[in-house]
């Protein structure tokens, strides 16, 4: 099964800063990979995803990721951080076949100064 | 709006008692996913229809069961309630059978007293 881990708890940066969220998996193949964002009282939002092909995923609000198959990293990235970004943020990385279903981290609080 | 629409937003019950959560997919999706989450398990994946069939279980308990009727809504039944399944109870929806990303709705926080 596969599973995935975020390094870090809480993550504060200051407004315009560059941020990257750690991400780490562990499975037998190339998974699939997501990140989400969870802003306060509200659902997950799908931010970005990778299957195939180019390592490095765009996403949306400005997000980037990178796959680094020699690592089992899946790396959330984005150059200049803005005050709506403070949310909640997960890694979720899925199976090819098999049992389907995502298994999500258990987040990343970003929080940003102004 | 992410067009996912889950009800109610906020329920308050007793230990004991039984809820029913439920979950509007996105026009066009015919997969529900239900997800429990708490401050110390996480995100937990707890049951996936598809079109009105049950694809696959995850950590879901016995006194909880769900259904997707034929206008593809979802409920979730949470029975015999304690104090532990308070928690925050989303619902995601997504086109395919199998998950190509999640599109969730802003979840129901159940509190049992």
């Amino acid at each position: 099964a596969q599973s995935v881990t975020q390094p870090d708890i809480h993550i504060t940066v200051s407004e315009g800063a560059s941020l990257e969220l750690r991400c780490n998996y562990s499975y037998g193949a190339t998974p699939y990979l997501f990140w989400y964002v969870q802003s306060p009282g509200q659902g997950l939002q799908l931010l970005l995803k990778y299957f195939s092909g180019d390592t490095l995923v765009q996403g949306i609000k400005g997000f980037e990721a990178e796959f680094k198959r020699s690592q089992s990293s899946f790396n959330l990235r984005k150059p200049s951080v803005h005050w709506s970004d403070a949310a909640e943020y997960f890694c979720a990385v899925g199976a090819r076949g098999g049992s389907y279903i995502p298994t999500f981290g258990r987040g990343t609080s970003l929080i940003v100064h102004p | 709006d992410s067009g996912v629409t889950q009800t109610p937003k906020h329920l308050i019950t007793a230990t004991g008692q039984r809820v029913t959560l439920r979950c509007s997919p996105r026009s066009g999706d015919l997969s529900v996913y239900w997800y429990q989450q708490s401050l110390d398990q996480g995100l937990q994946f707890l049951i996936h229809y598809y079109n009105g069939e049950e694809r696959a279980k995850g950590n879901i308990l016995e006194r909880f069961s769900a259904q997707q009727f034929p206008d593809l809504h979802s409920e979730l039944n949470l029975s015999s309630l304690e104090l532990g399944d308070s928690a925050l109870y989303f619902c995601a929806s997504s086109v395919a059978e199998t998950n190509y990303g999640y599109t969730f709705g802003s979840g129901t926080r159940l509190t049992v007293v």
